[in-house]
């Protein structure tokens, strides 16, 4: 069993739809959770981090941990087509990327239609 | 503005030719990290250091090696390329306190 799961896609979903894009988790040692955006031929940029159990929101985006089933999920509102990227769930066990640096998902490819 | 920069941004090598990848973070992070991004797996951790001098191995290290002189620069070094080597390589640092890890722009990198 992989230590983190998430859907490939690609999702596609007409713009101003909300979108869900979610991660489930094996190991229970995690404690930081993040989504990081790519787009094409870039490197990730951070979206969202948040520590232990909870939500939280900046803007169009609402970040959601559930430890307890390890679970977690990003929620964009009023989604846009320059939203469209590859959408990566990451997690570490400590802080600052802690001694094995984050853990990914392989990514959801998020296609925003015109 | 501080920013964490890798060179060079594509190259073709062939088999058995060292390889080194150059990053240079200007956060003056103490951990810096190197991740390769492939197909169907994702991001995986190659290297990392938590300081000068210090290197750690990753999940994927076999066949690489990395060294740390100074705050700013972990070089990736490929031994010997092989072409299961071929891949996009990202530098990233963080400073351990919790904040955000920073990505490169990445490395494509072709063994041919």
């Amino acid at each position: 069993q992989k230590e983190v799961e998430q859907d490939p896609g690609p999702l596609s979903v007409p713009e101003g739809a909300i979108v869900s894009l979610n991660c489930t988790y094996s190991n229970s040692a995690f404690q930081y959770f993040m989504w990081y955006r790519q787009y094409s031929r870039k490197g990730p940029e951070l979206l969202m981090y948040t520590y232990s159990s909870g939500n939280k929101e900046d803007g169009r985006f609402t970040a959601q941990v559930d430890k307890s089933s390890k679970y977690i999920s990003l929620f964009i509102r009023d989604s846009q087509p320059s939203d469209s990227a590859t959408y990566l769930c990451a997690m570490s066990g400590a802080s600052g990327g802690g001694a094995d640096g984050l853990t990914f998902g392989k990514g959801t490819h998020l296609i925003i239609q015109p | 503005d501080a920013e964490i920069t890798q060179s060079p941004r594509h190259k073709i090598t062939e088999t058995g030719r060292q390889v080194t990848l150059a990053c240079h973070q200007t956060w003056n992070h103490n951990n810096m990290f190197w991740y390769r991004q492939d197909l169907g797996h994702g991001l995986r951790l190659i290297h990392y250091s938590y300081g000068v001098q210090d290197t750690n191995k990753g999940e994927v290290s076999d066949g690489y090696s990395v060294s740390r002189s100074n705050t700013e620069d972990l070089p990736l070094t490929l031994e010997s390329a092989a072409s299961s080597q071929t891949s996009v390589y990202f530098c990233a640092s963080s400073d351990g306190a919790g904040n955000t890890i920073y990505f490169g722009e990445g490395s494509w990198l072709t063994v041919v």
